[in-house]
């Protein structure tokens, strides 16, 4: 079956400390892959994504994400969190064929 | 650019109860979604739409059912509500490429009593 983990439900950081919110997936094929964010109330907004070429994405906020494929994972970060950035993280997957698989999403808290 | 707009914010159902949730897209997007949000389960998908009066089935479709007649707009439909559909809904449009992130609406708040 395809699925997508987080295994982290919730990730506590020192502001100014770097952060990593982990993701890992068991998807056949060469998926695209995506990190999304939550705030309070709010629907998810796109963070970065991951398609083909350079392991290390880029993407908005300072985020940036790491493609292993022989590990299968796609671990979010950053170097130096703020306050602002405690939020919902949810990684997501696409296999293809219109099937995009969330994770369970890890809650950041970015302690002043 | 309002993007994907969900309306309402908030309702509160009887079971037994019918109601239609309405999603509005502006960015021409082809593709459309409807997910529910629940506690520890992220997002998961009930129906989606590859374009104007096309539907499809998701991983909980049951109890649901979706129109797309116009391409801006994708509705849900629950035609008798149970308190097992509580939840969170939300919208998503995309365009016609999978490489490309799902845009998303700020949610509808349903509770079913």
């Amino acid at each position: 079956a395809q699925s997508v983990a987080q295994p982290e439900d919730q990730v506590n950081v020192a502001e100014g400390n770097p952060l990593t919110v982990k993701c890992t997936y068991s998807v056949s094929g060469n998926p695209y892959l995506f990190w999304y964010v939550q705030y309070p109330n709010r629907g998810l907004q796109f963070l970065l994504k991951y398609i083909t070429g350079d392991n290390l994405v880029k993407g908005s906020y300072g985020f940036e994400a790491e493609f292993n494929k022989s590990q299968t994972s796609f671990h979010l970060k950053k170097p130096s969190a703020l306050v602002s950035d405690s939020a919902l993280y949810f990684c997501a997957v696409e296999p293809g064929a219109n099937n995009l698989f969330f994770g369970t999403g890890t809650r950041l808290t970015v302690i002043p | 650019n309002a993007g994907v707009t969900q309306t309402p914010k908030f309702r509160v159902l009887k079971t037994g109860q019918s109601m239609t949730l309405l999603c509005a897209q502006d960015m021409n997007h082809e593709y459309m979604y409807w997910y529910r949000q629940d506690p520890g389960m992220g997002l998961r998908l009930i129906h989606y739409s590859v374009g104007e009066g096309t539907t499809a089935k998701g991983e909980v479709p049951d109890g649901y059912n979706v129109s797309r007649l116009k391409k801006q707009n994708f509705l849900l439909g629950l035609e008798s509500a149970a308190p097992s559909q509580t939840s969170v809904y939300f919208c998503a449009s995309r365009e016609d490429r999978s490489d490309q992130p799902q845009h998303f609406g700020d949610g509808t708040r349903l509770s079913i009593l």
